[in-house]
């Protein structure tokens, strides 16, 4: 019963450098999101898929691309990577209507230095 | 201003009393709130939601929601050490868009 399954758990990047976080779910969601954690500031979401074939914009989408590959994975790209992107990164999914709770990863955490 | 705040404390209360937390939100077209529980390290998990007026209670804890006021807390009842953690409260924006407050950190003394 795997649920929402991220990778990879840890990785350290230099500036500039770029990479994919992976994330995959198996319970069949419509909704799918990725969302940054940085200490005090709580989660804030980055960008979120909430059908199949599309996507939009959260708080914080600067420096940051997505793709809703199916409807099981939604990838979070980071082109060009930033220390101010050091953070930990949750993906989480959830049916859709507006009572359905998400379910989260075990999260990436990302260093850039 | 964020759109869901909380105090992010640290809240310290002692074993066996009522904890008591609480959020307000902004988007006044919000109306399904969530609470979540964050051990230090672990992934967030659903402790309960709420979406009309009222209490609503689980086991030990009770969610209220105000809409006039635009708050939401949440009470645990004859706290435990295992319920010191961050407790984070979110709310709906519509589009299936879920916004989080800050979180707050709650400690439980023996």
């Amino acid at each position: 019963n795997a649920g929402v399954t991220q990778t990879p758990k840890f990785q350290v990047l230099k500036t500039g450098q770029s990479m994919t976080l992976q994330c995959a779910q198996d319970m069949n969601h419509n909704s799918m999101y990725w969302y940054r954690q940085d200490p005090g500031m709580g989660l804030r979401l980055i960008y979120y898929s909430a059908s199949e074939g599309t996507t939009d914009k959260g708080e914080v989408p600067n420096g940051y691309n997505v793709s809703r590959l199916n409807k099981r994975e939604f990838s979070l790209r980071l082109e060009s990577a930033a220390p101010s992107q050091t953070s930990v990164y949750f993906c989480a999914s959830t049916k859709q209507g507006r009572n359905s709770p998400l379910h989260f990863g075990n999260g990436t955490r990302l260093t850039v230095t | 201003q964020k759109e869901v705040e909380q105090n992010s404390g640290p809240l310290s209360v002692p074993e066996g009393a009522i904890a008591s937390l609480n959020c307000t939100y902004s988007d006044r077209g919000s109306q399904s709130f969530f609470w979540y529980r964050q051990y230090s390290g672990k992934s967030p998990e659903l402790i309960m939601f709420i979406y009309s007026n009222g209490d609503k209670e689980d086991g030990r804890f009770t969610a209220q929601l105000n809409k006039a006021s635009q708050y939401v807390s949440l009470l645990i009842r004859d706290s435990q050490p295992s319920d010191s953690a961050t407790y984070l409260c979110a709310g709906d924006q519509g589009a299936q868009k879920l916004v989080f407050g800050q979180g707050t950190r709650l400690t439980i003394n023996p």
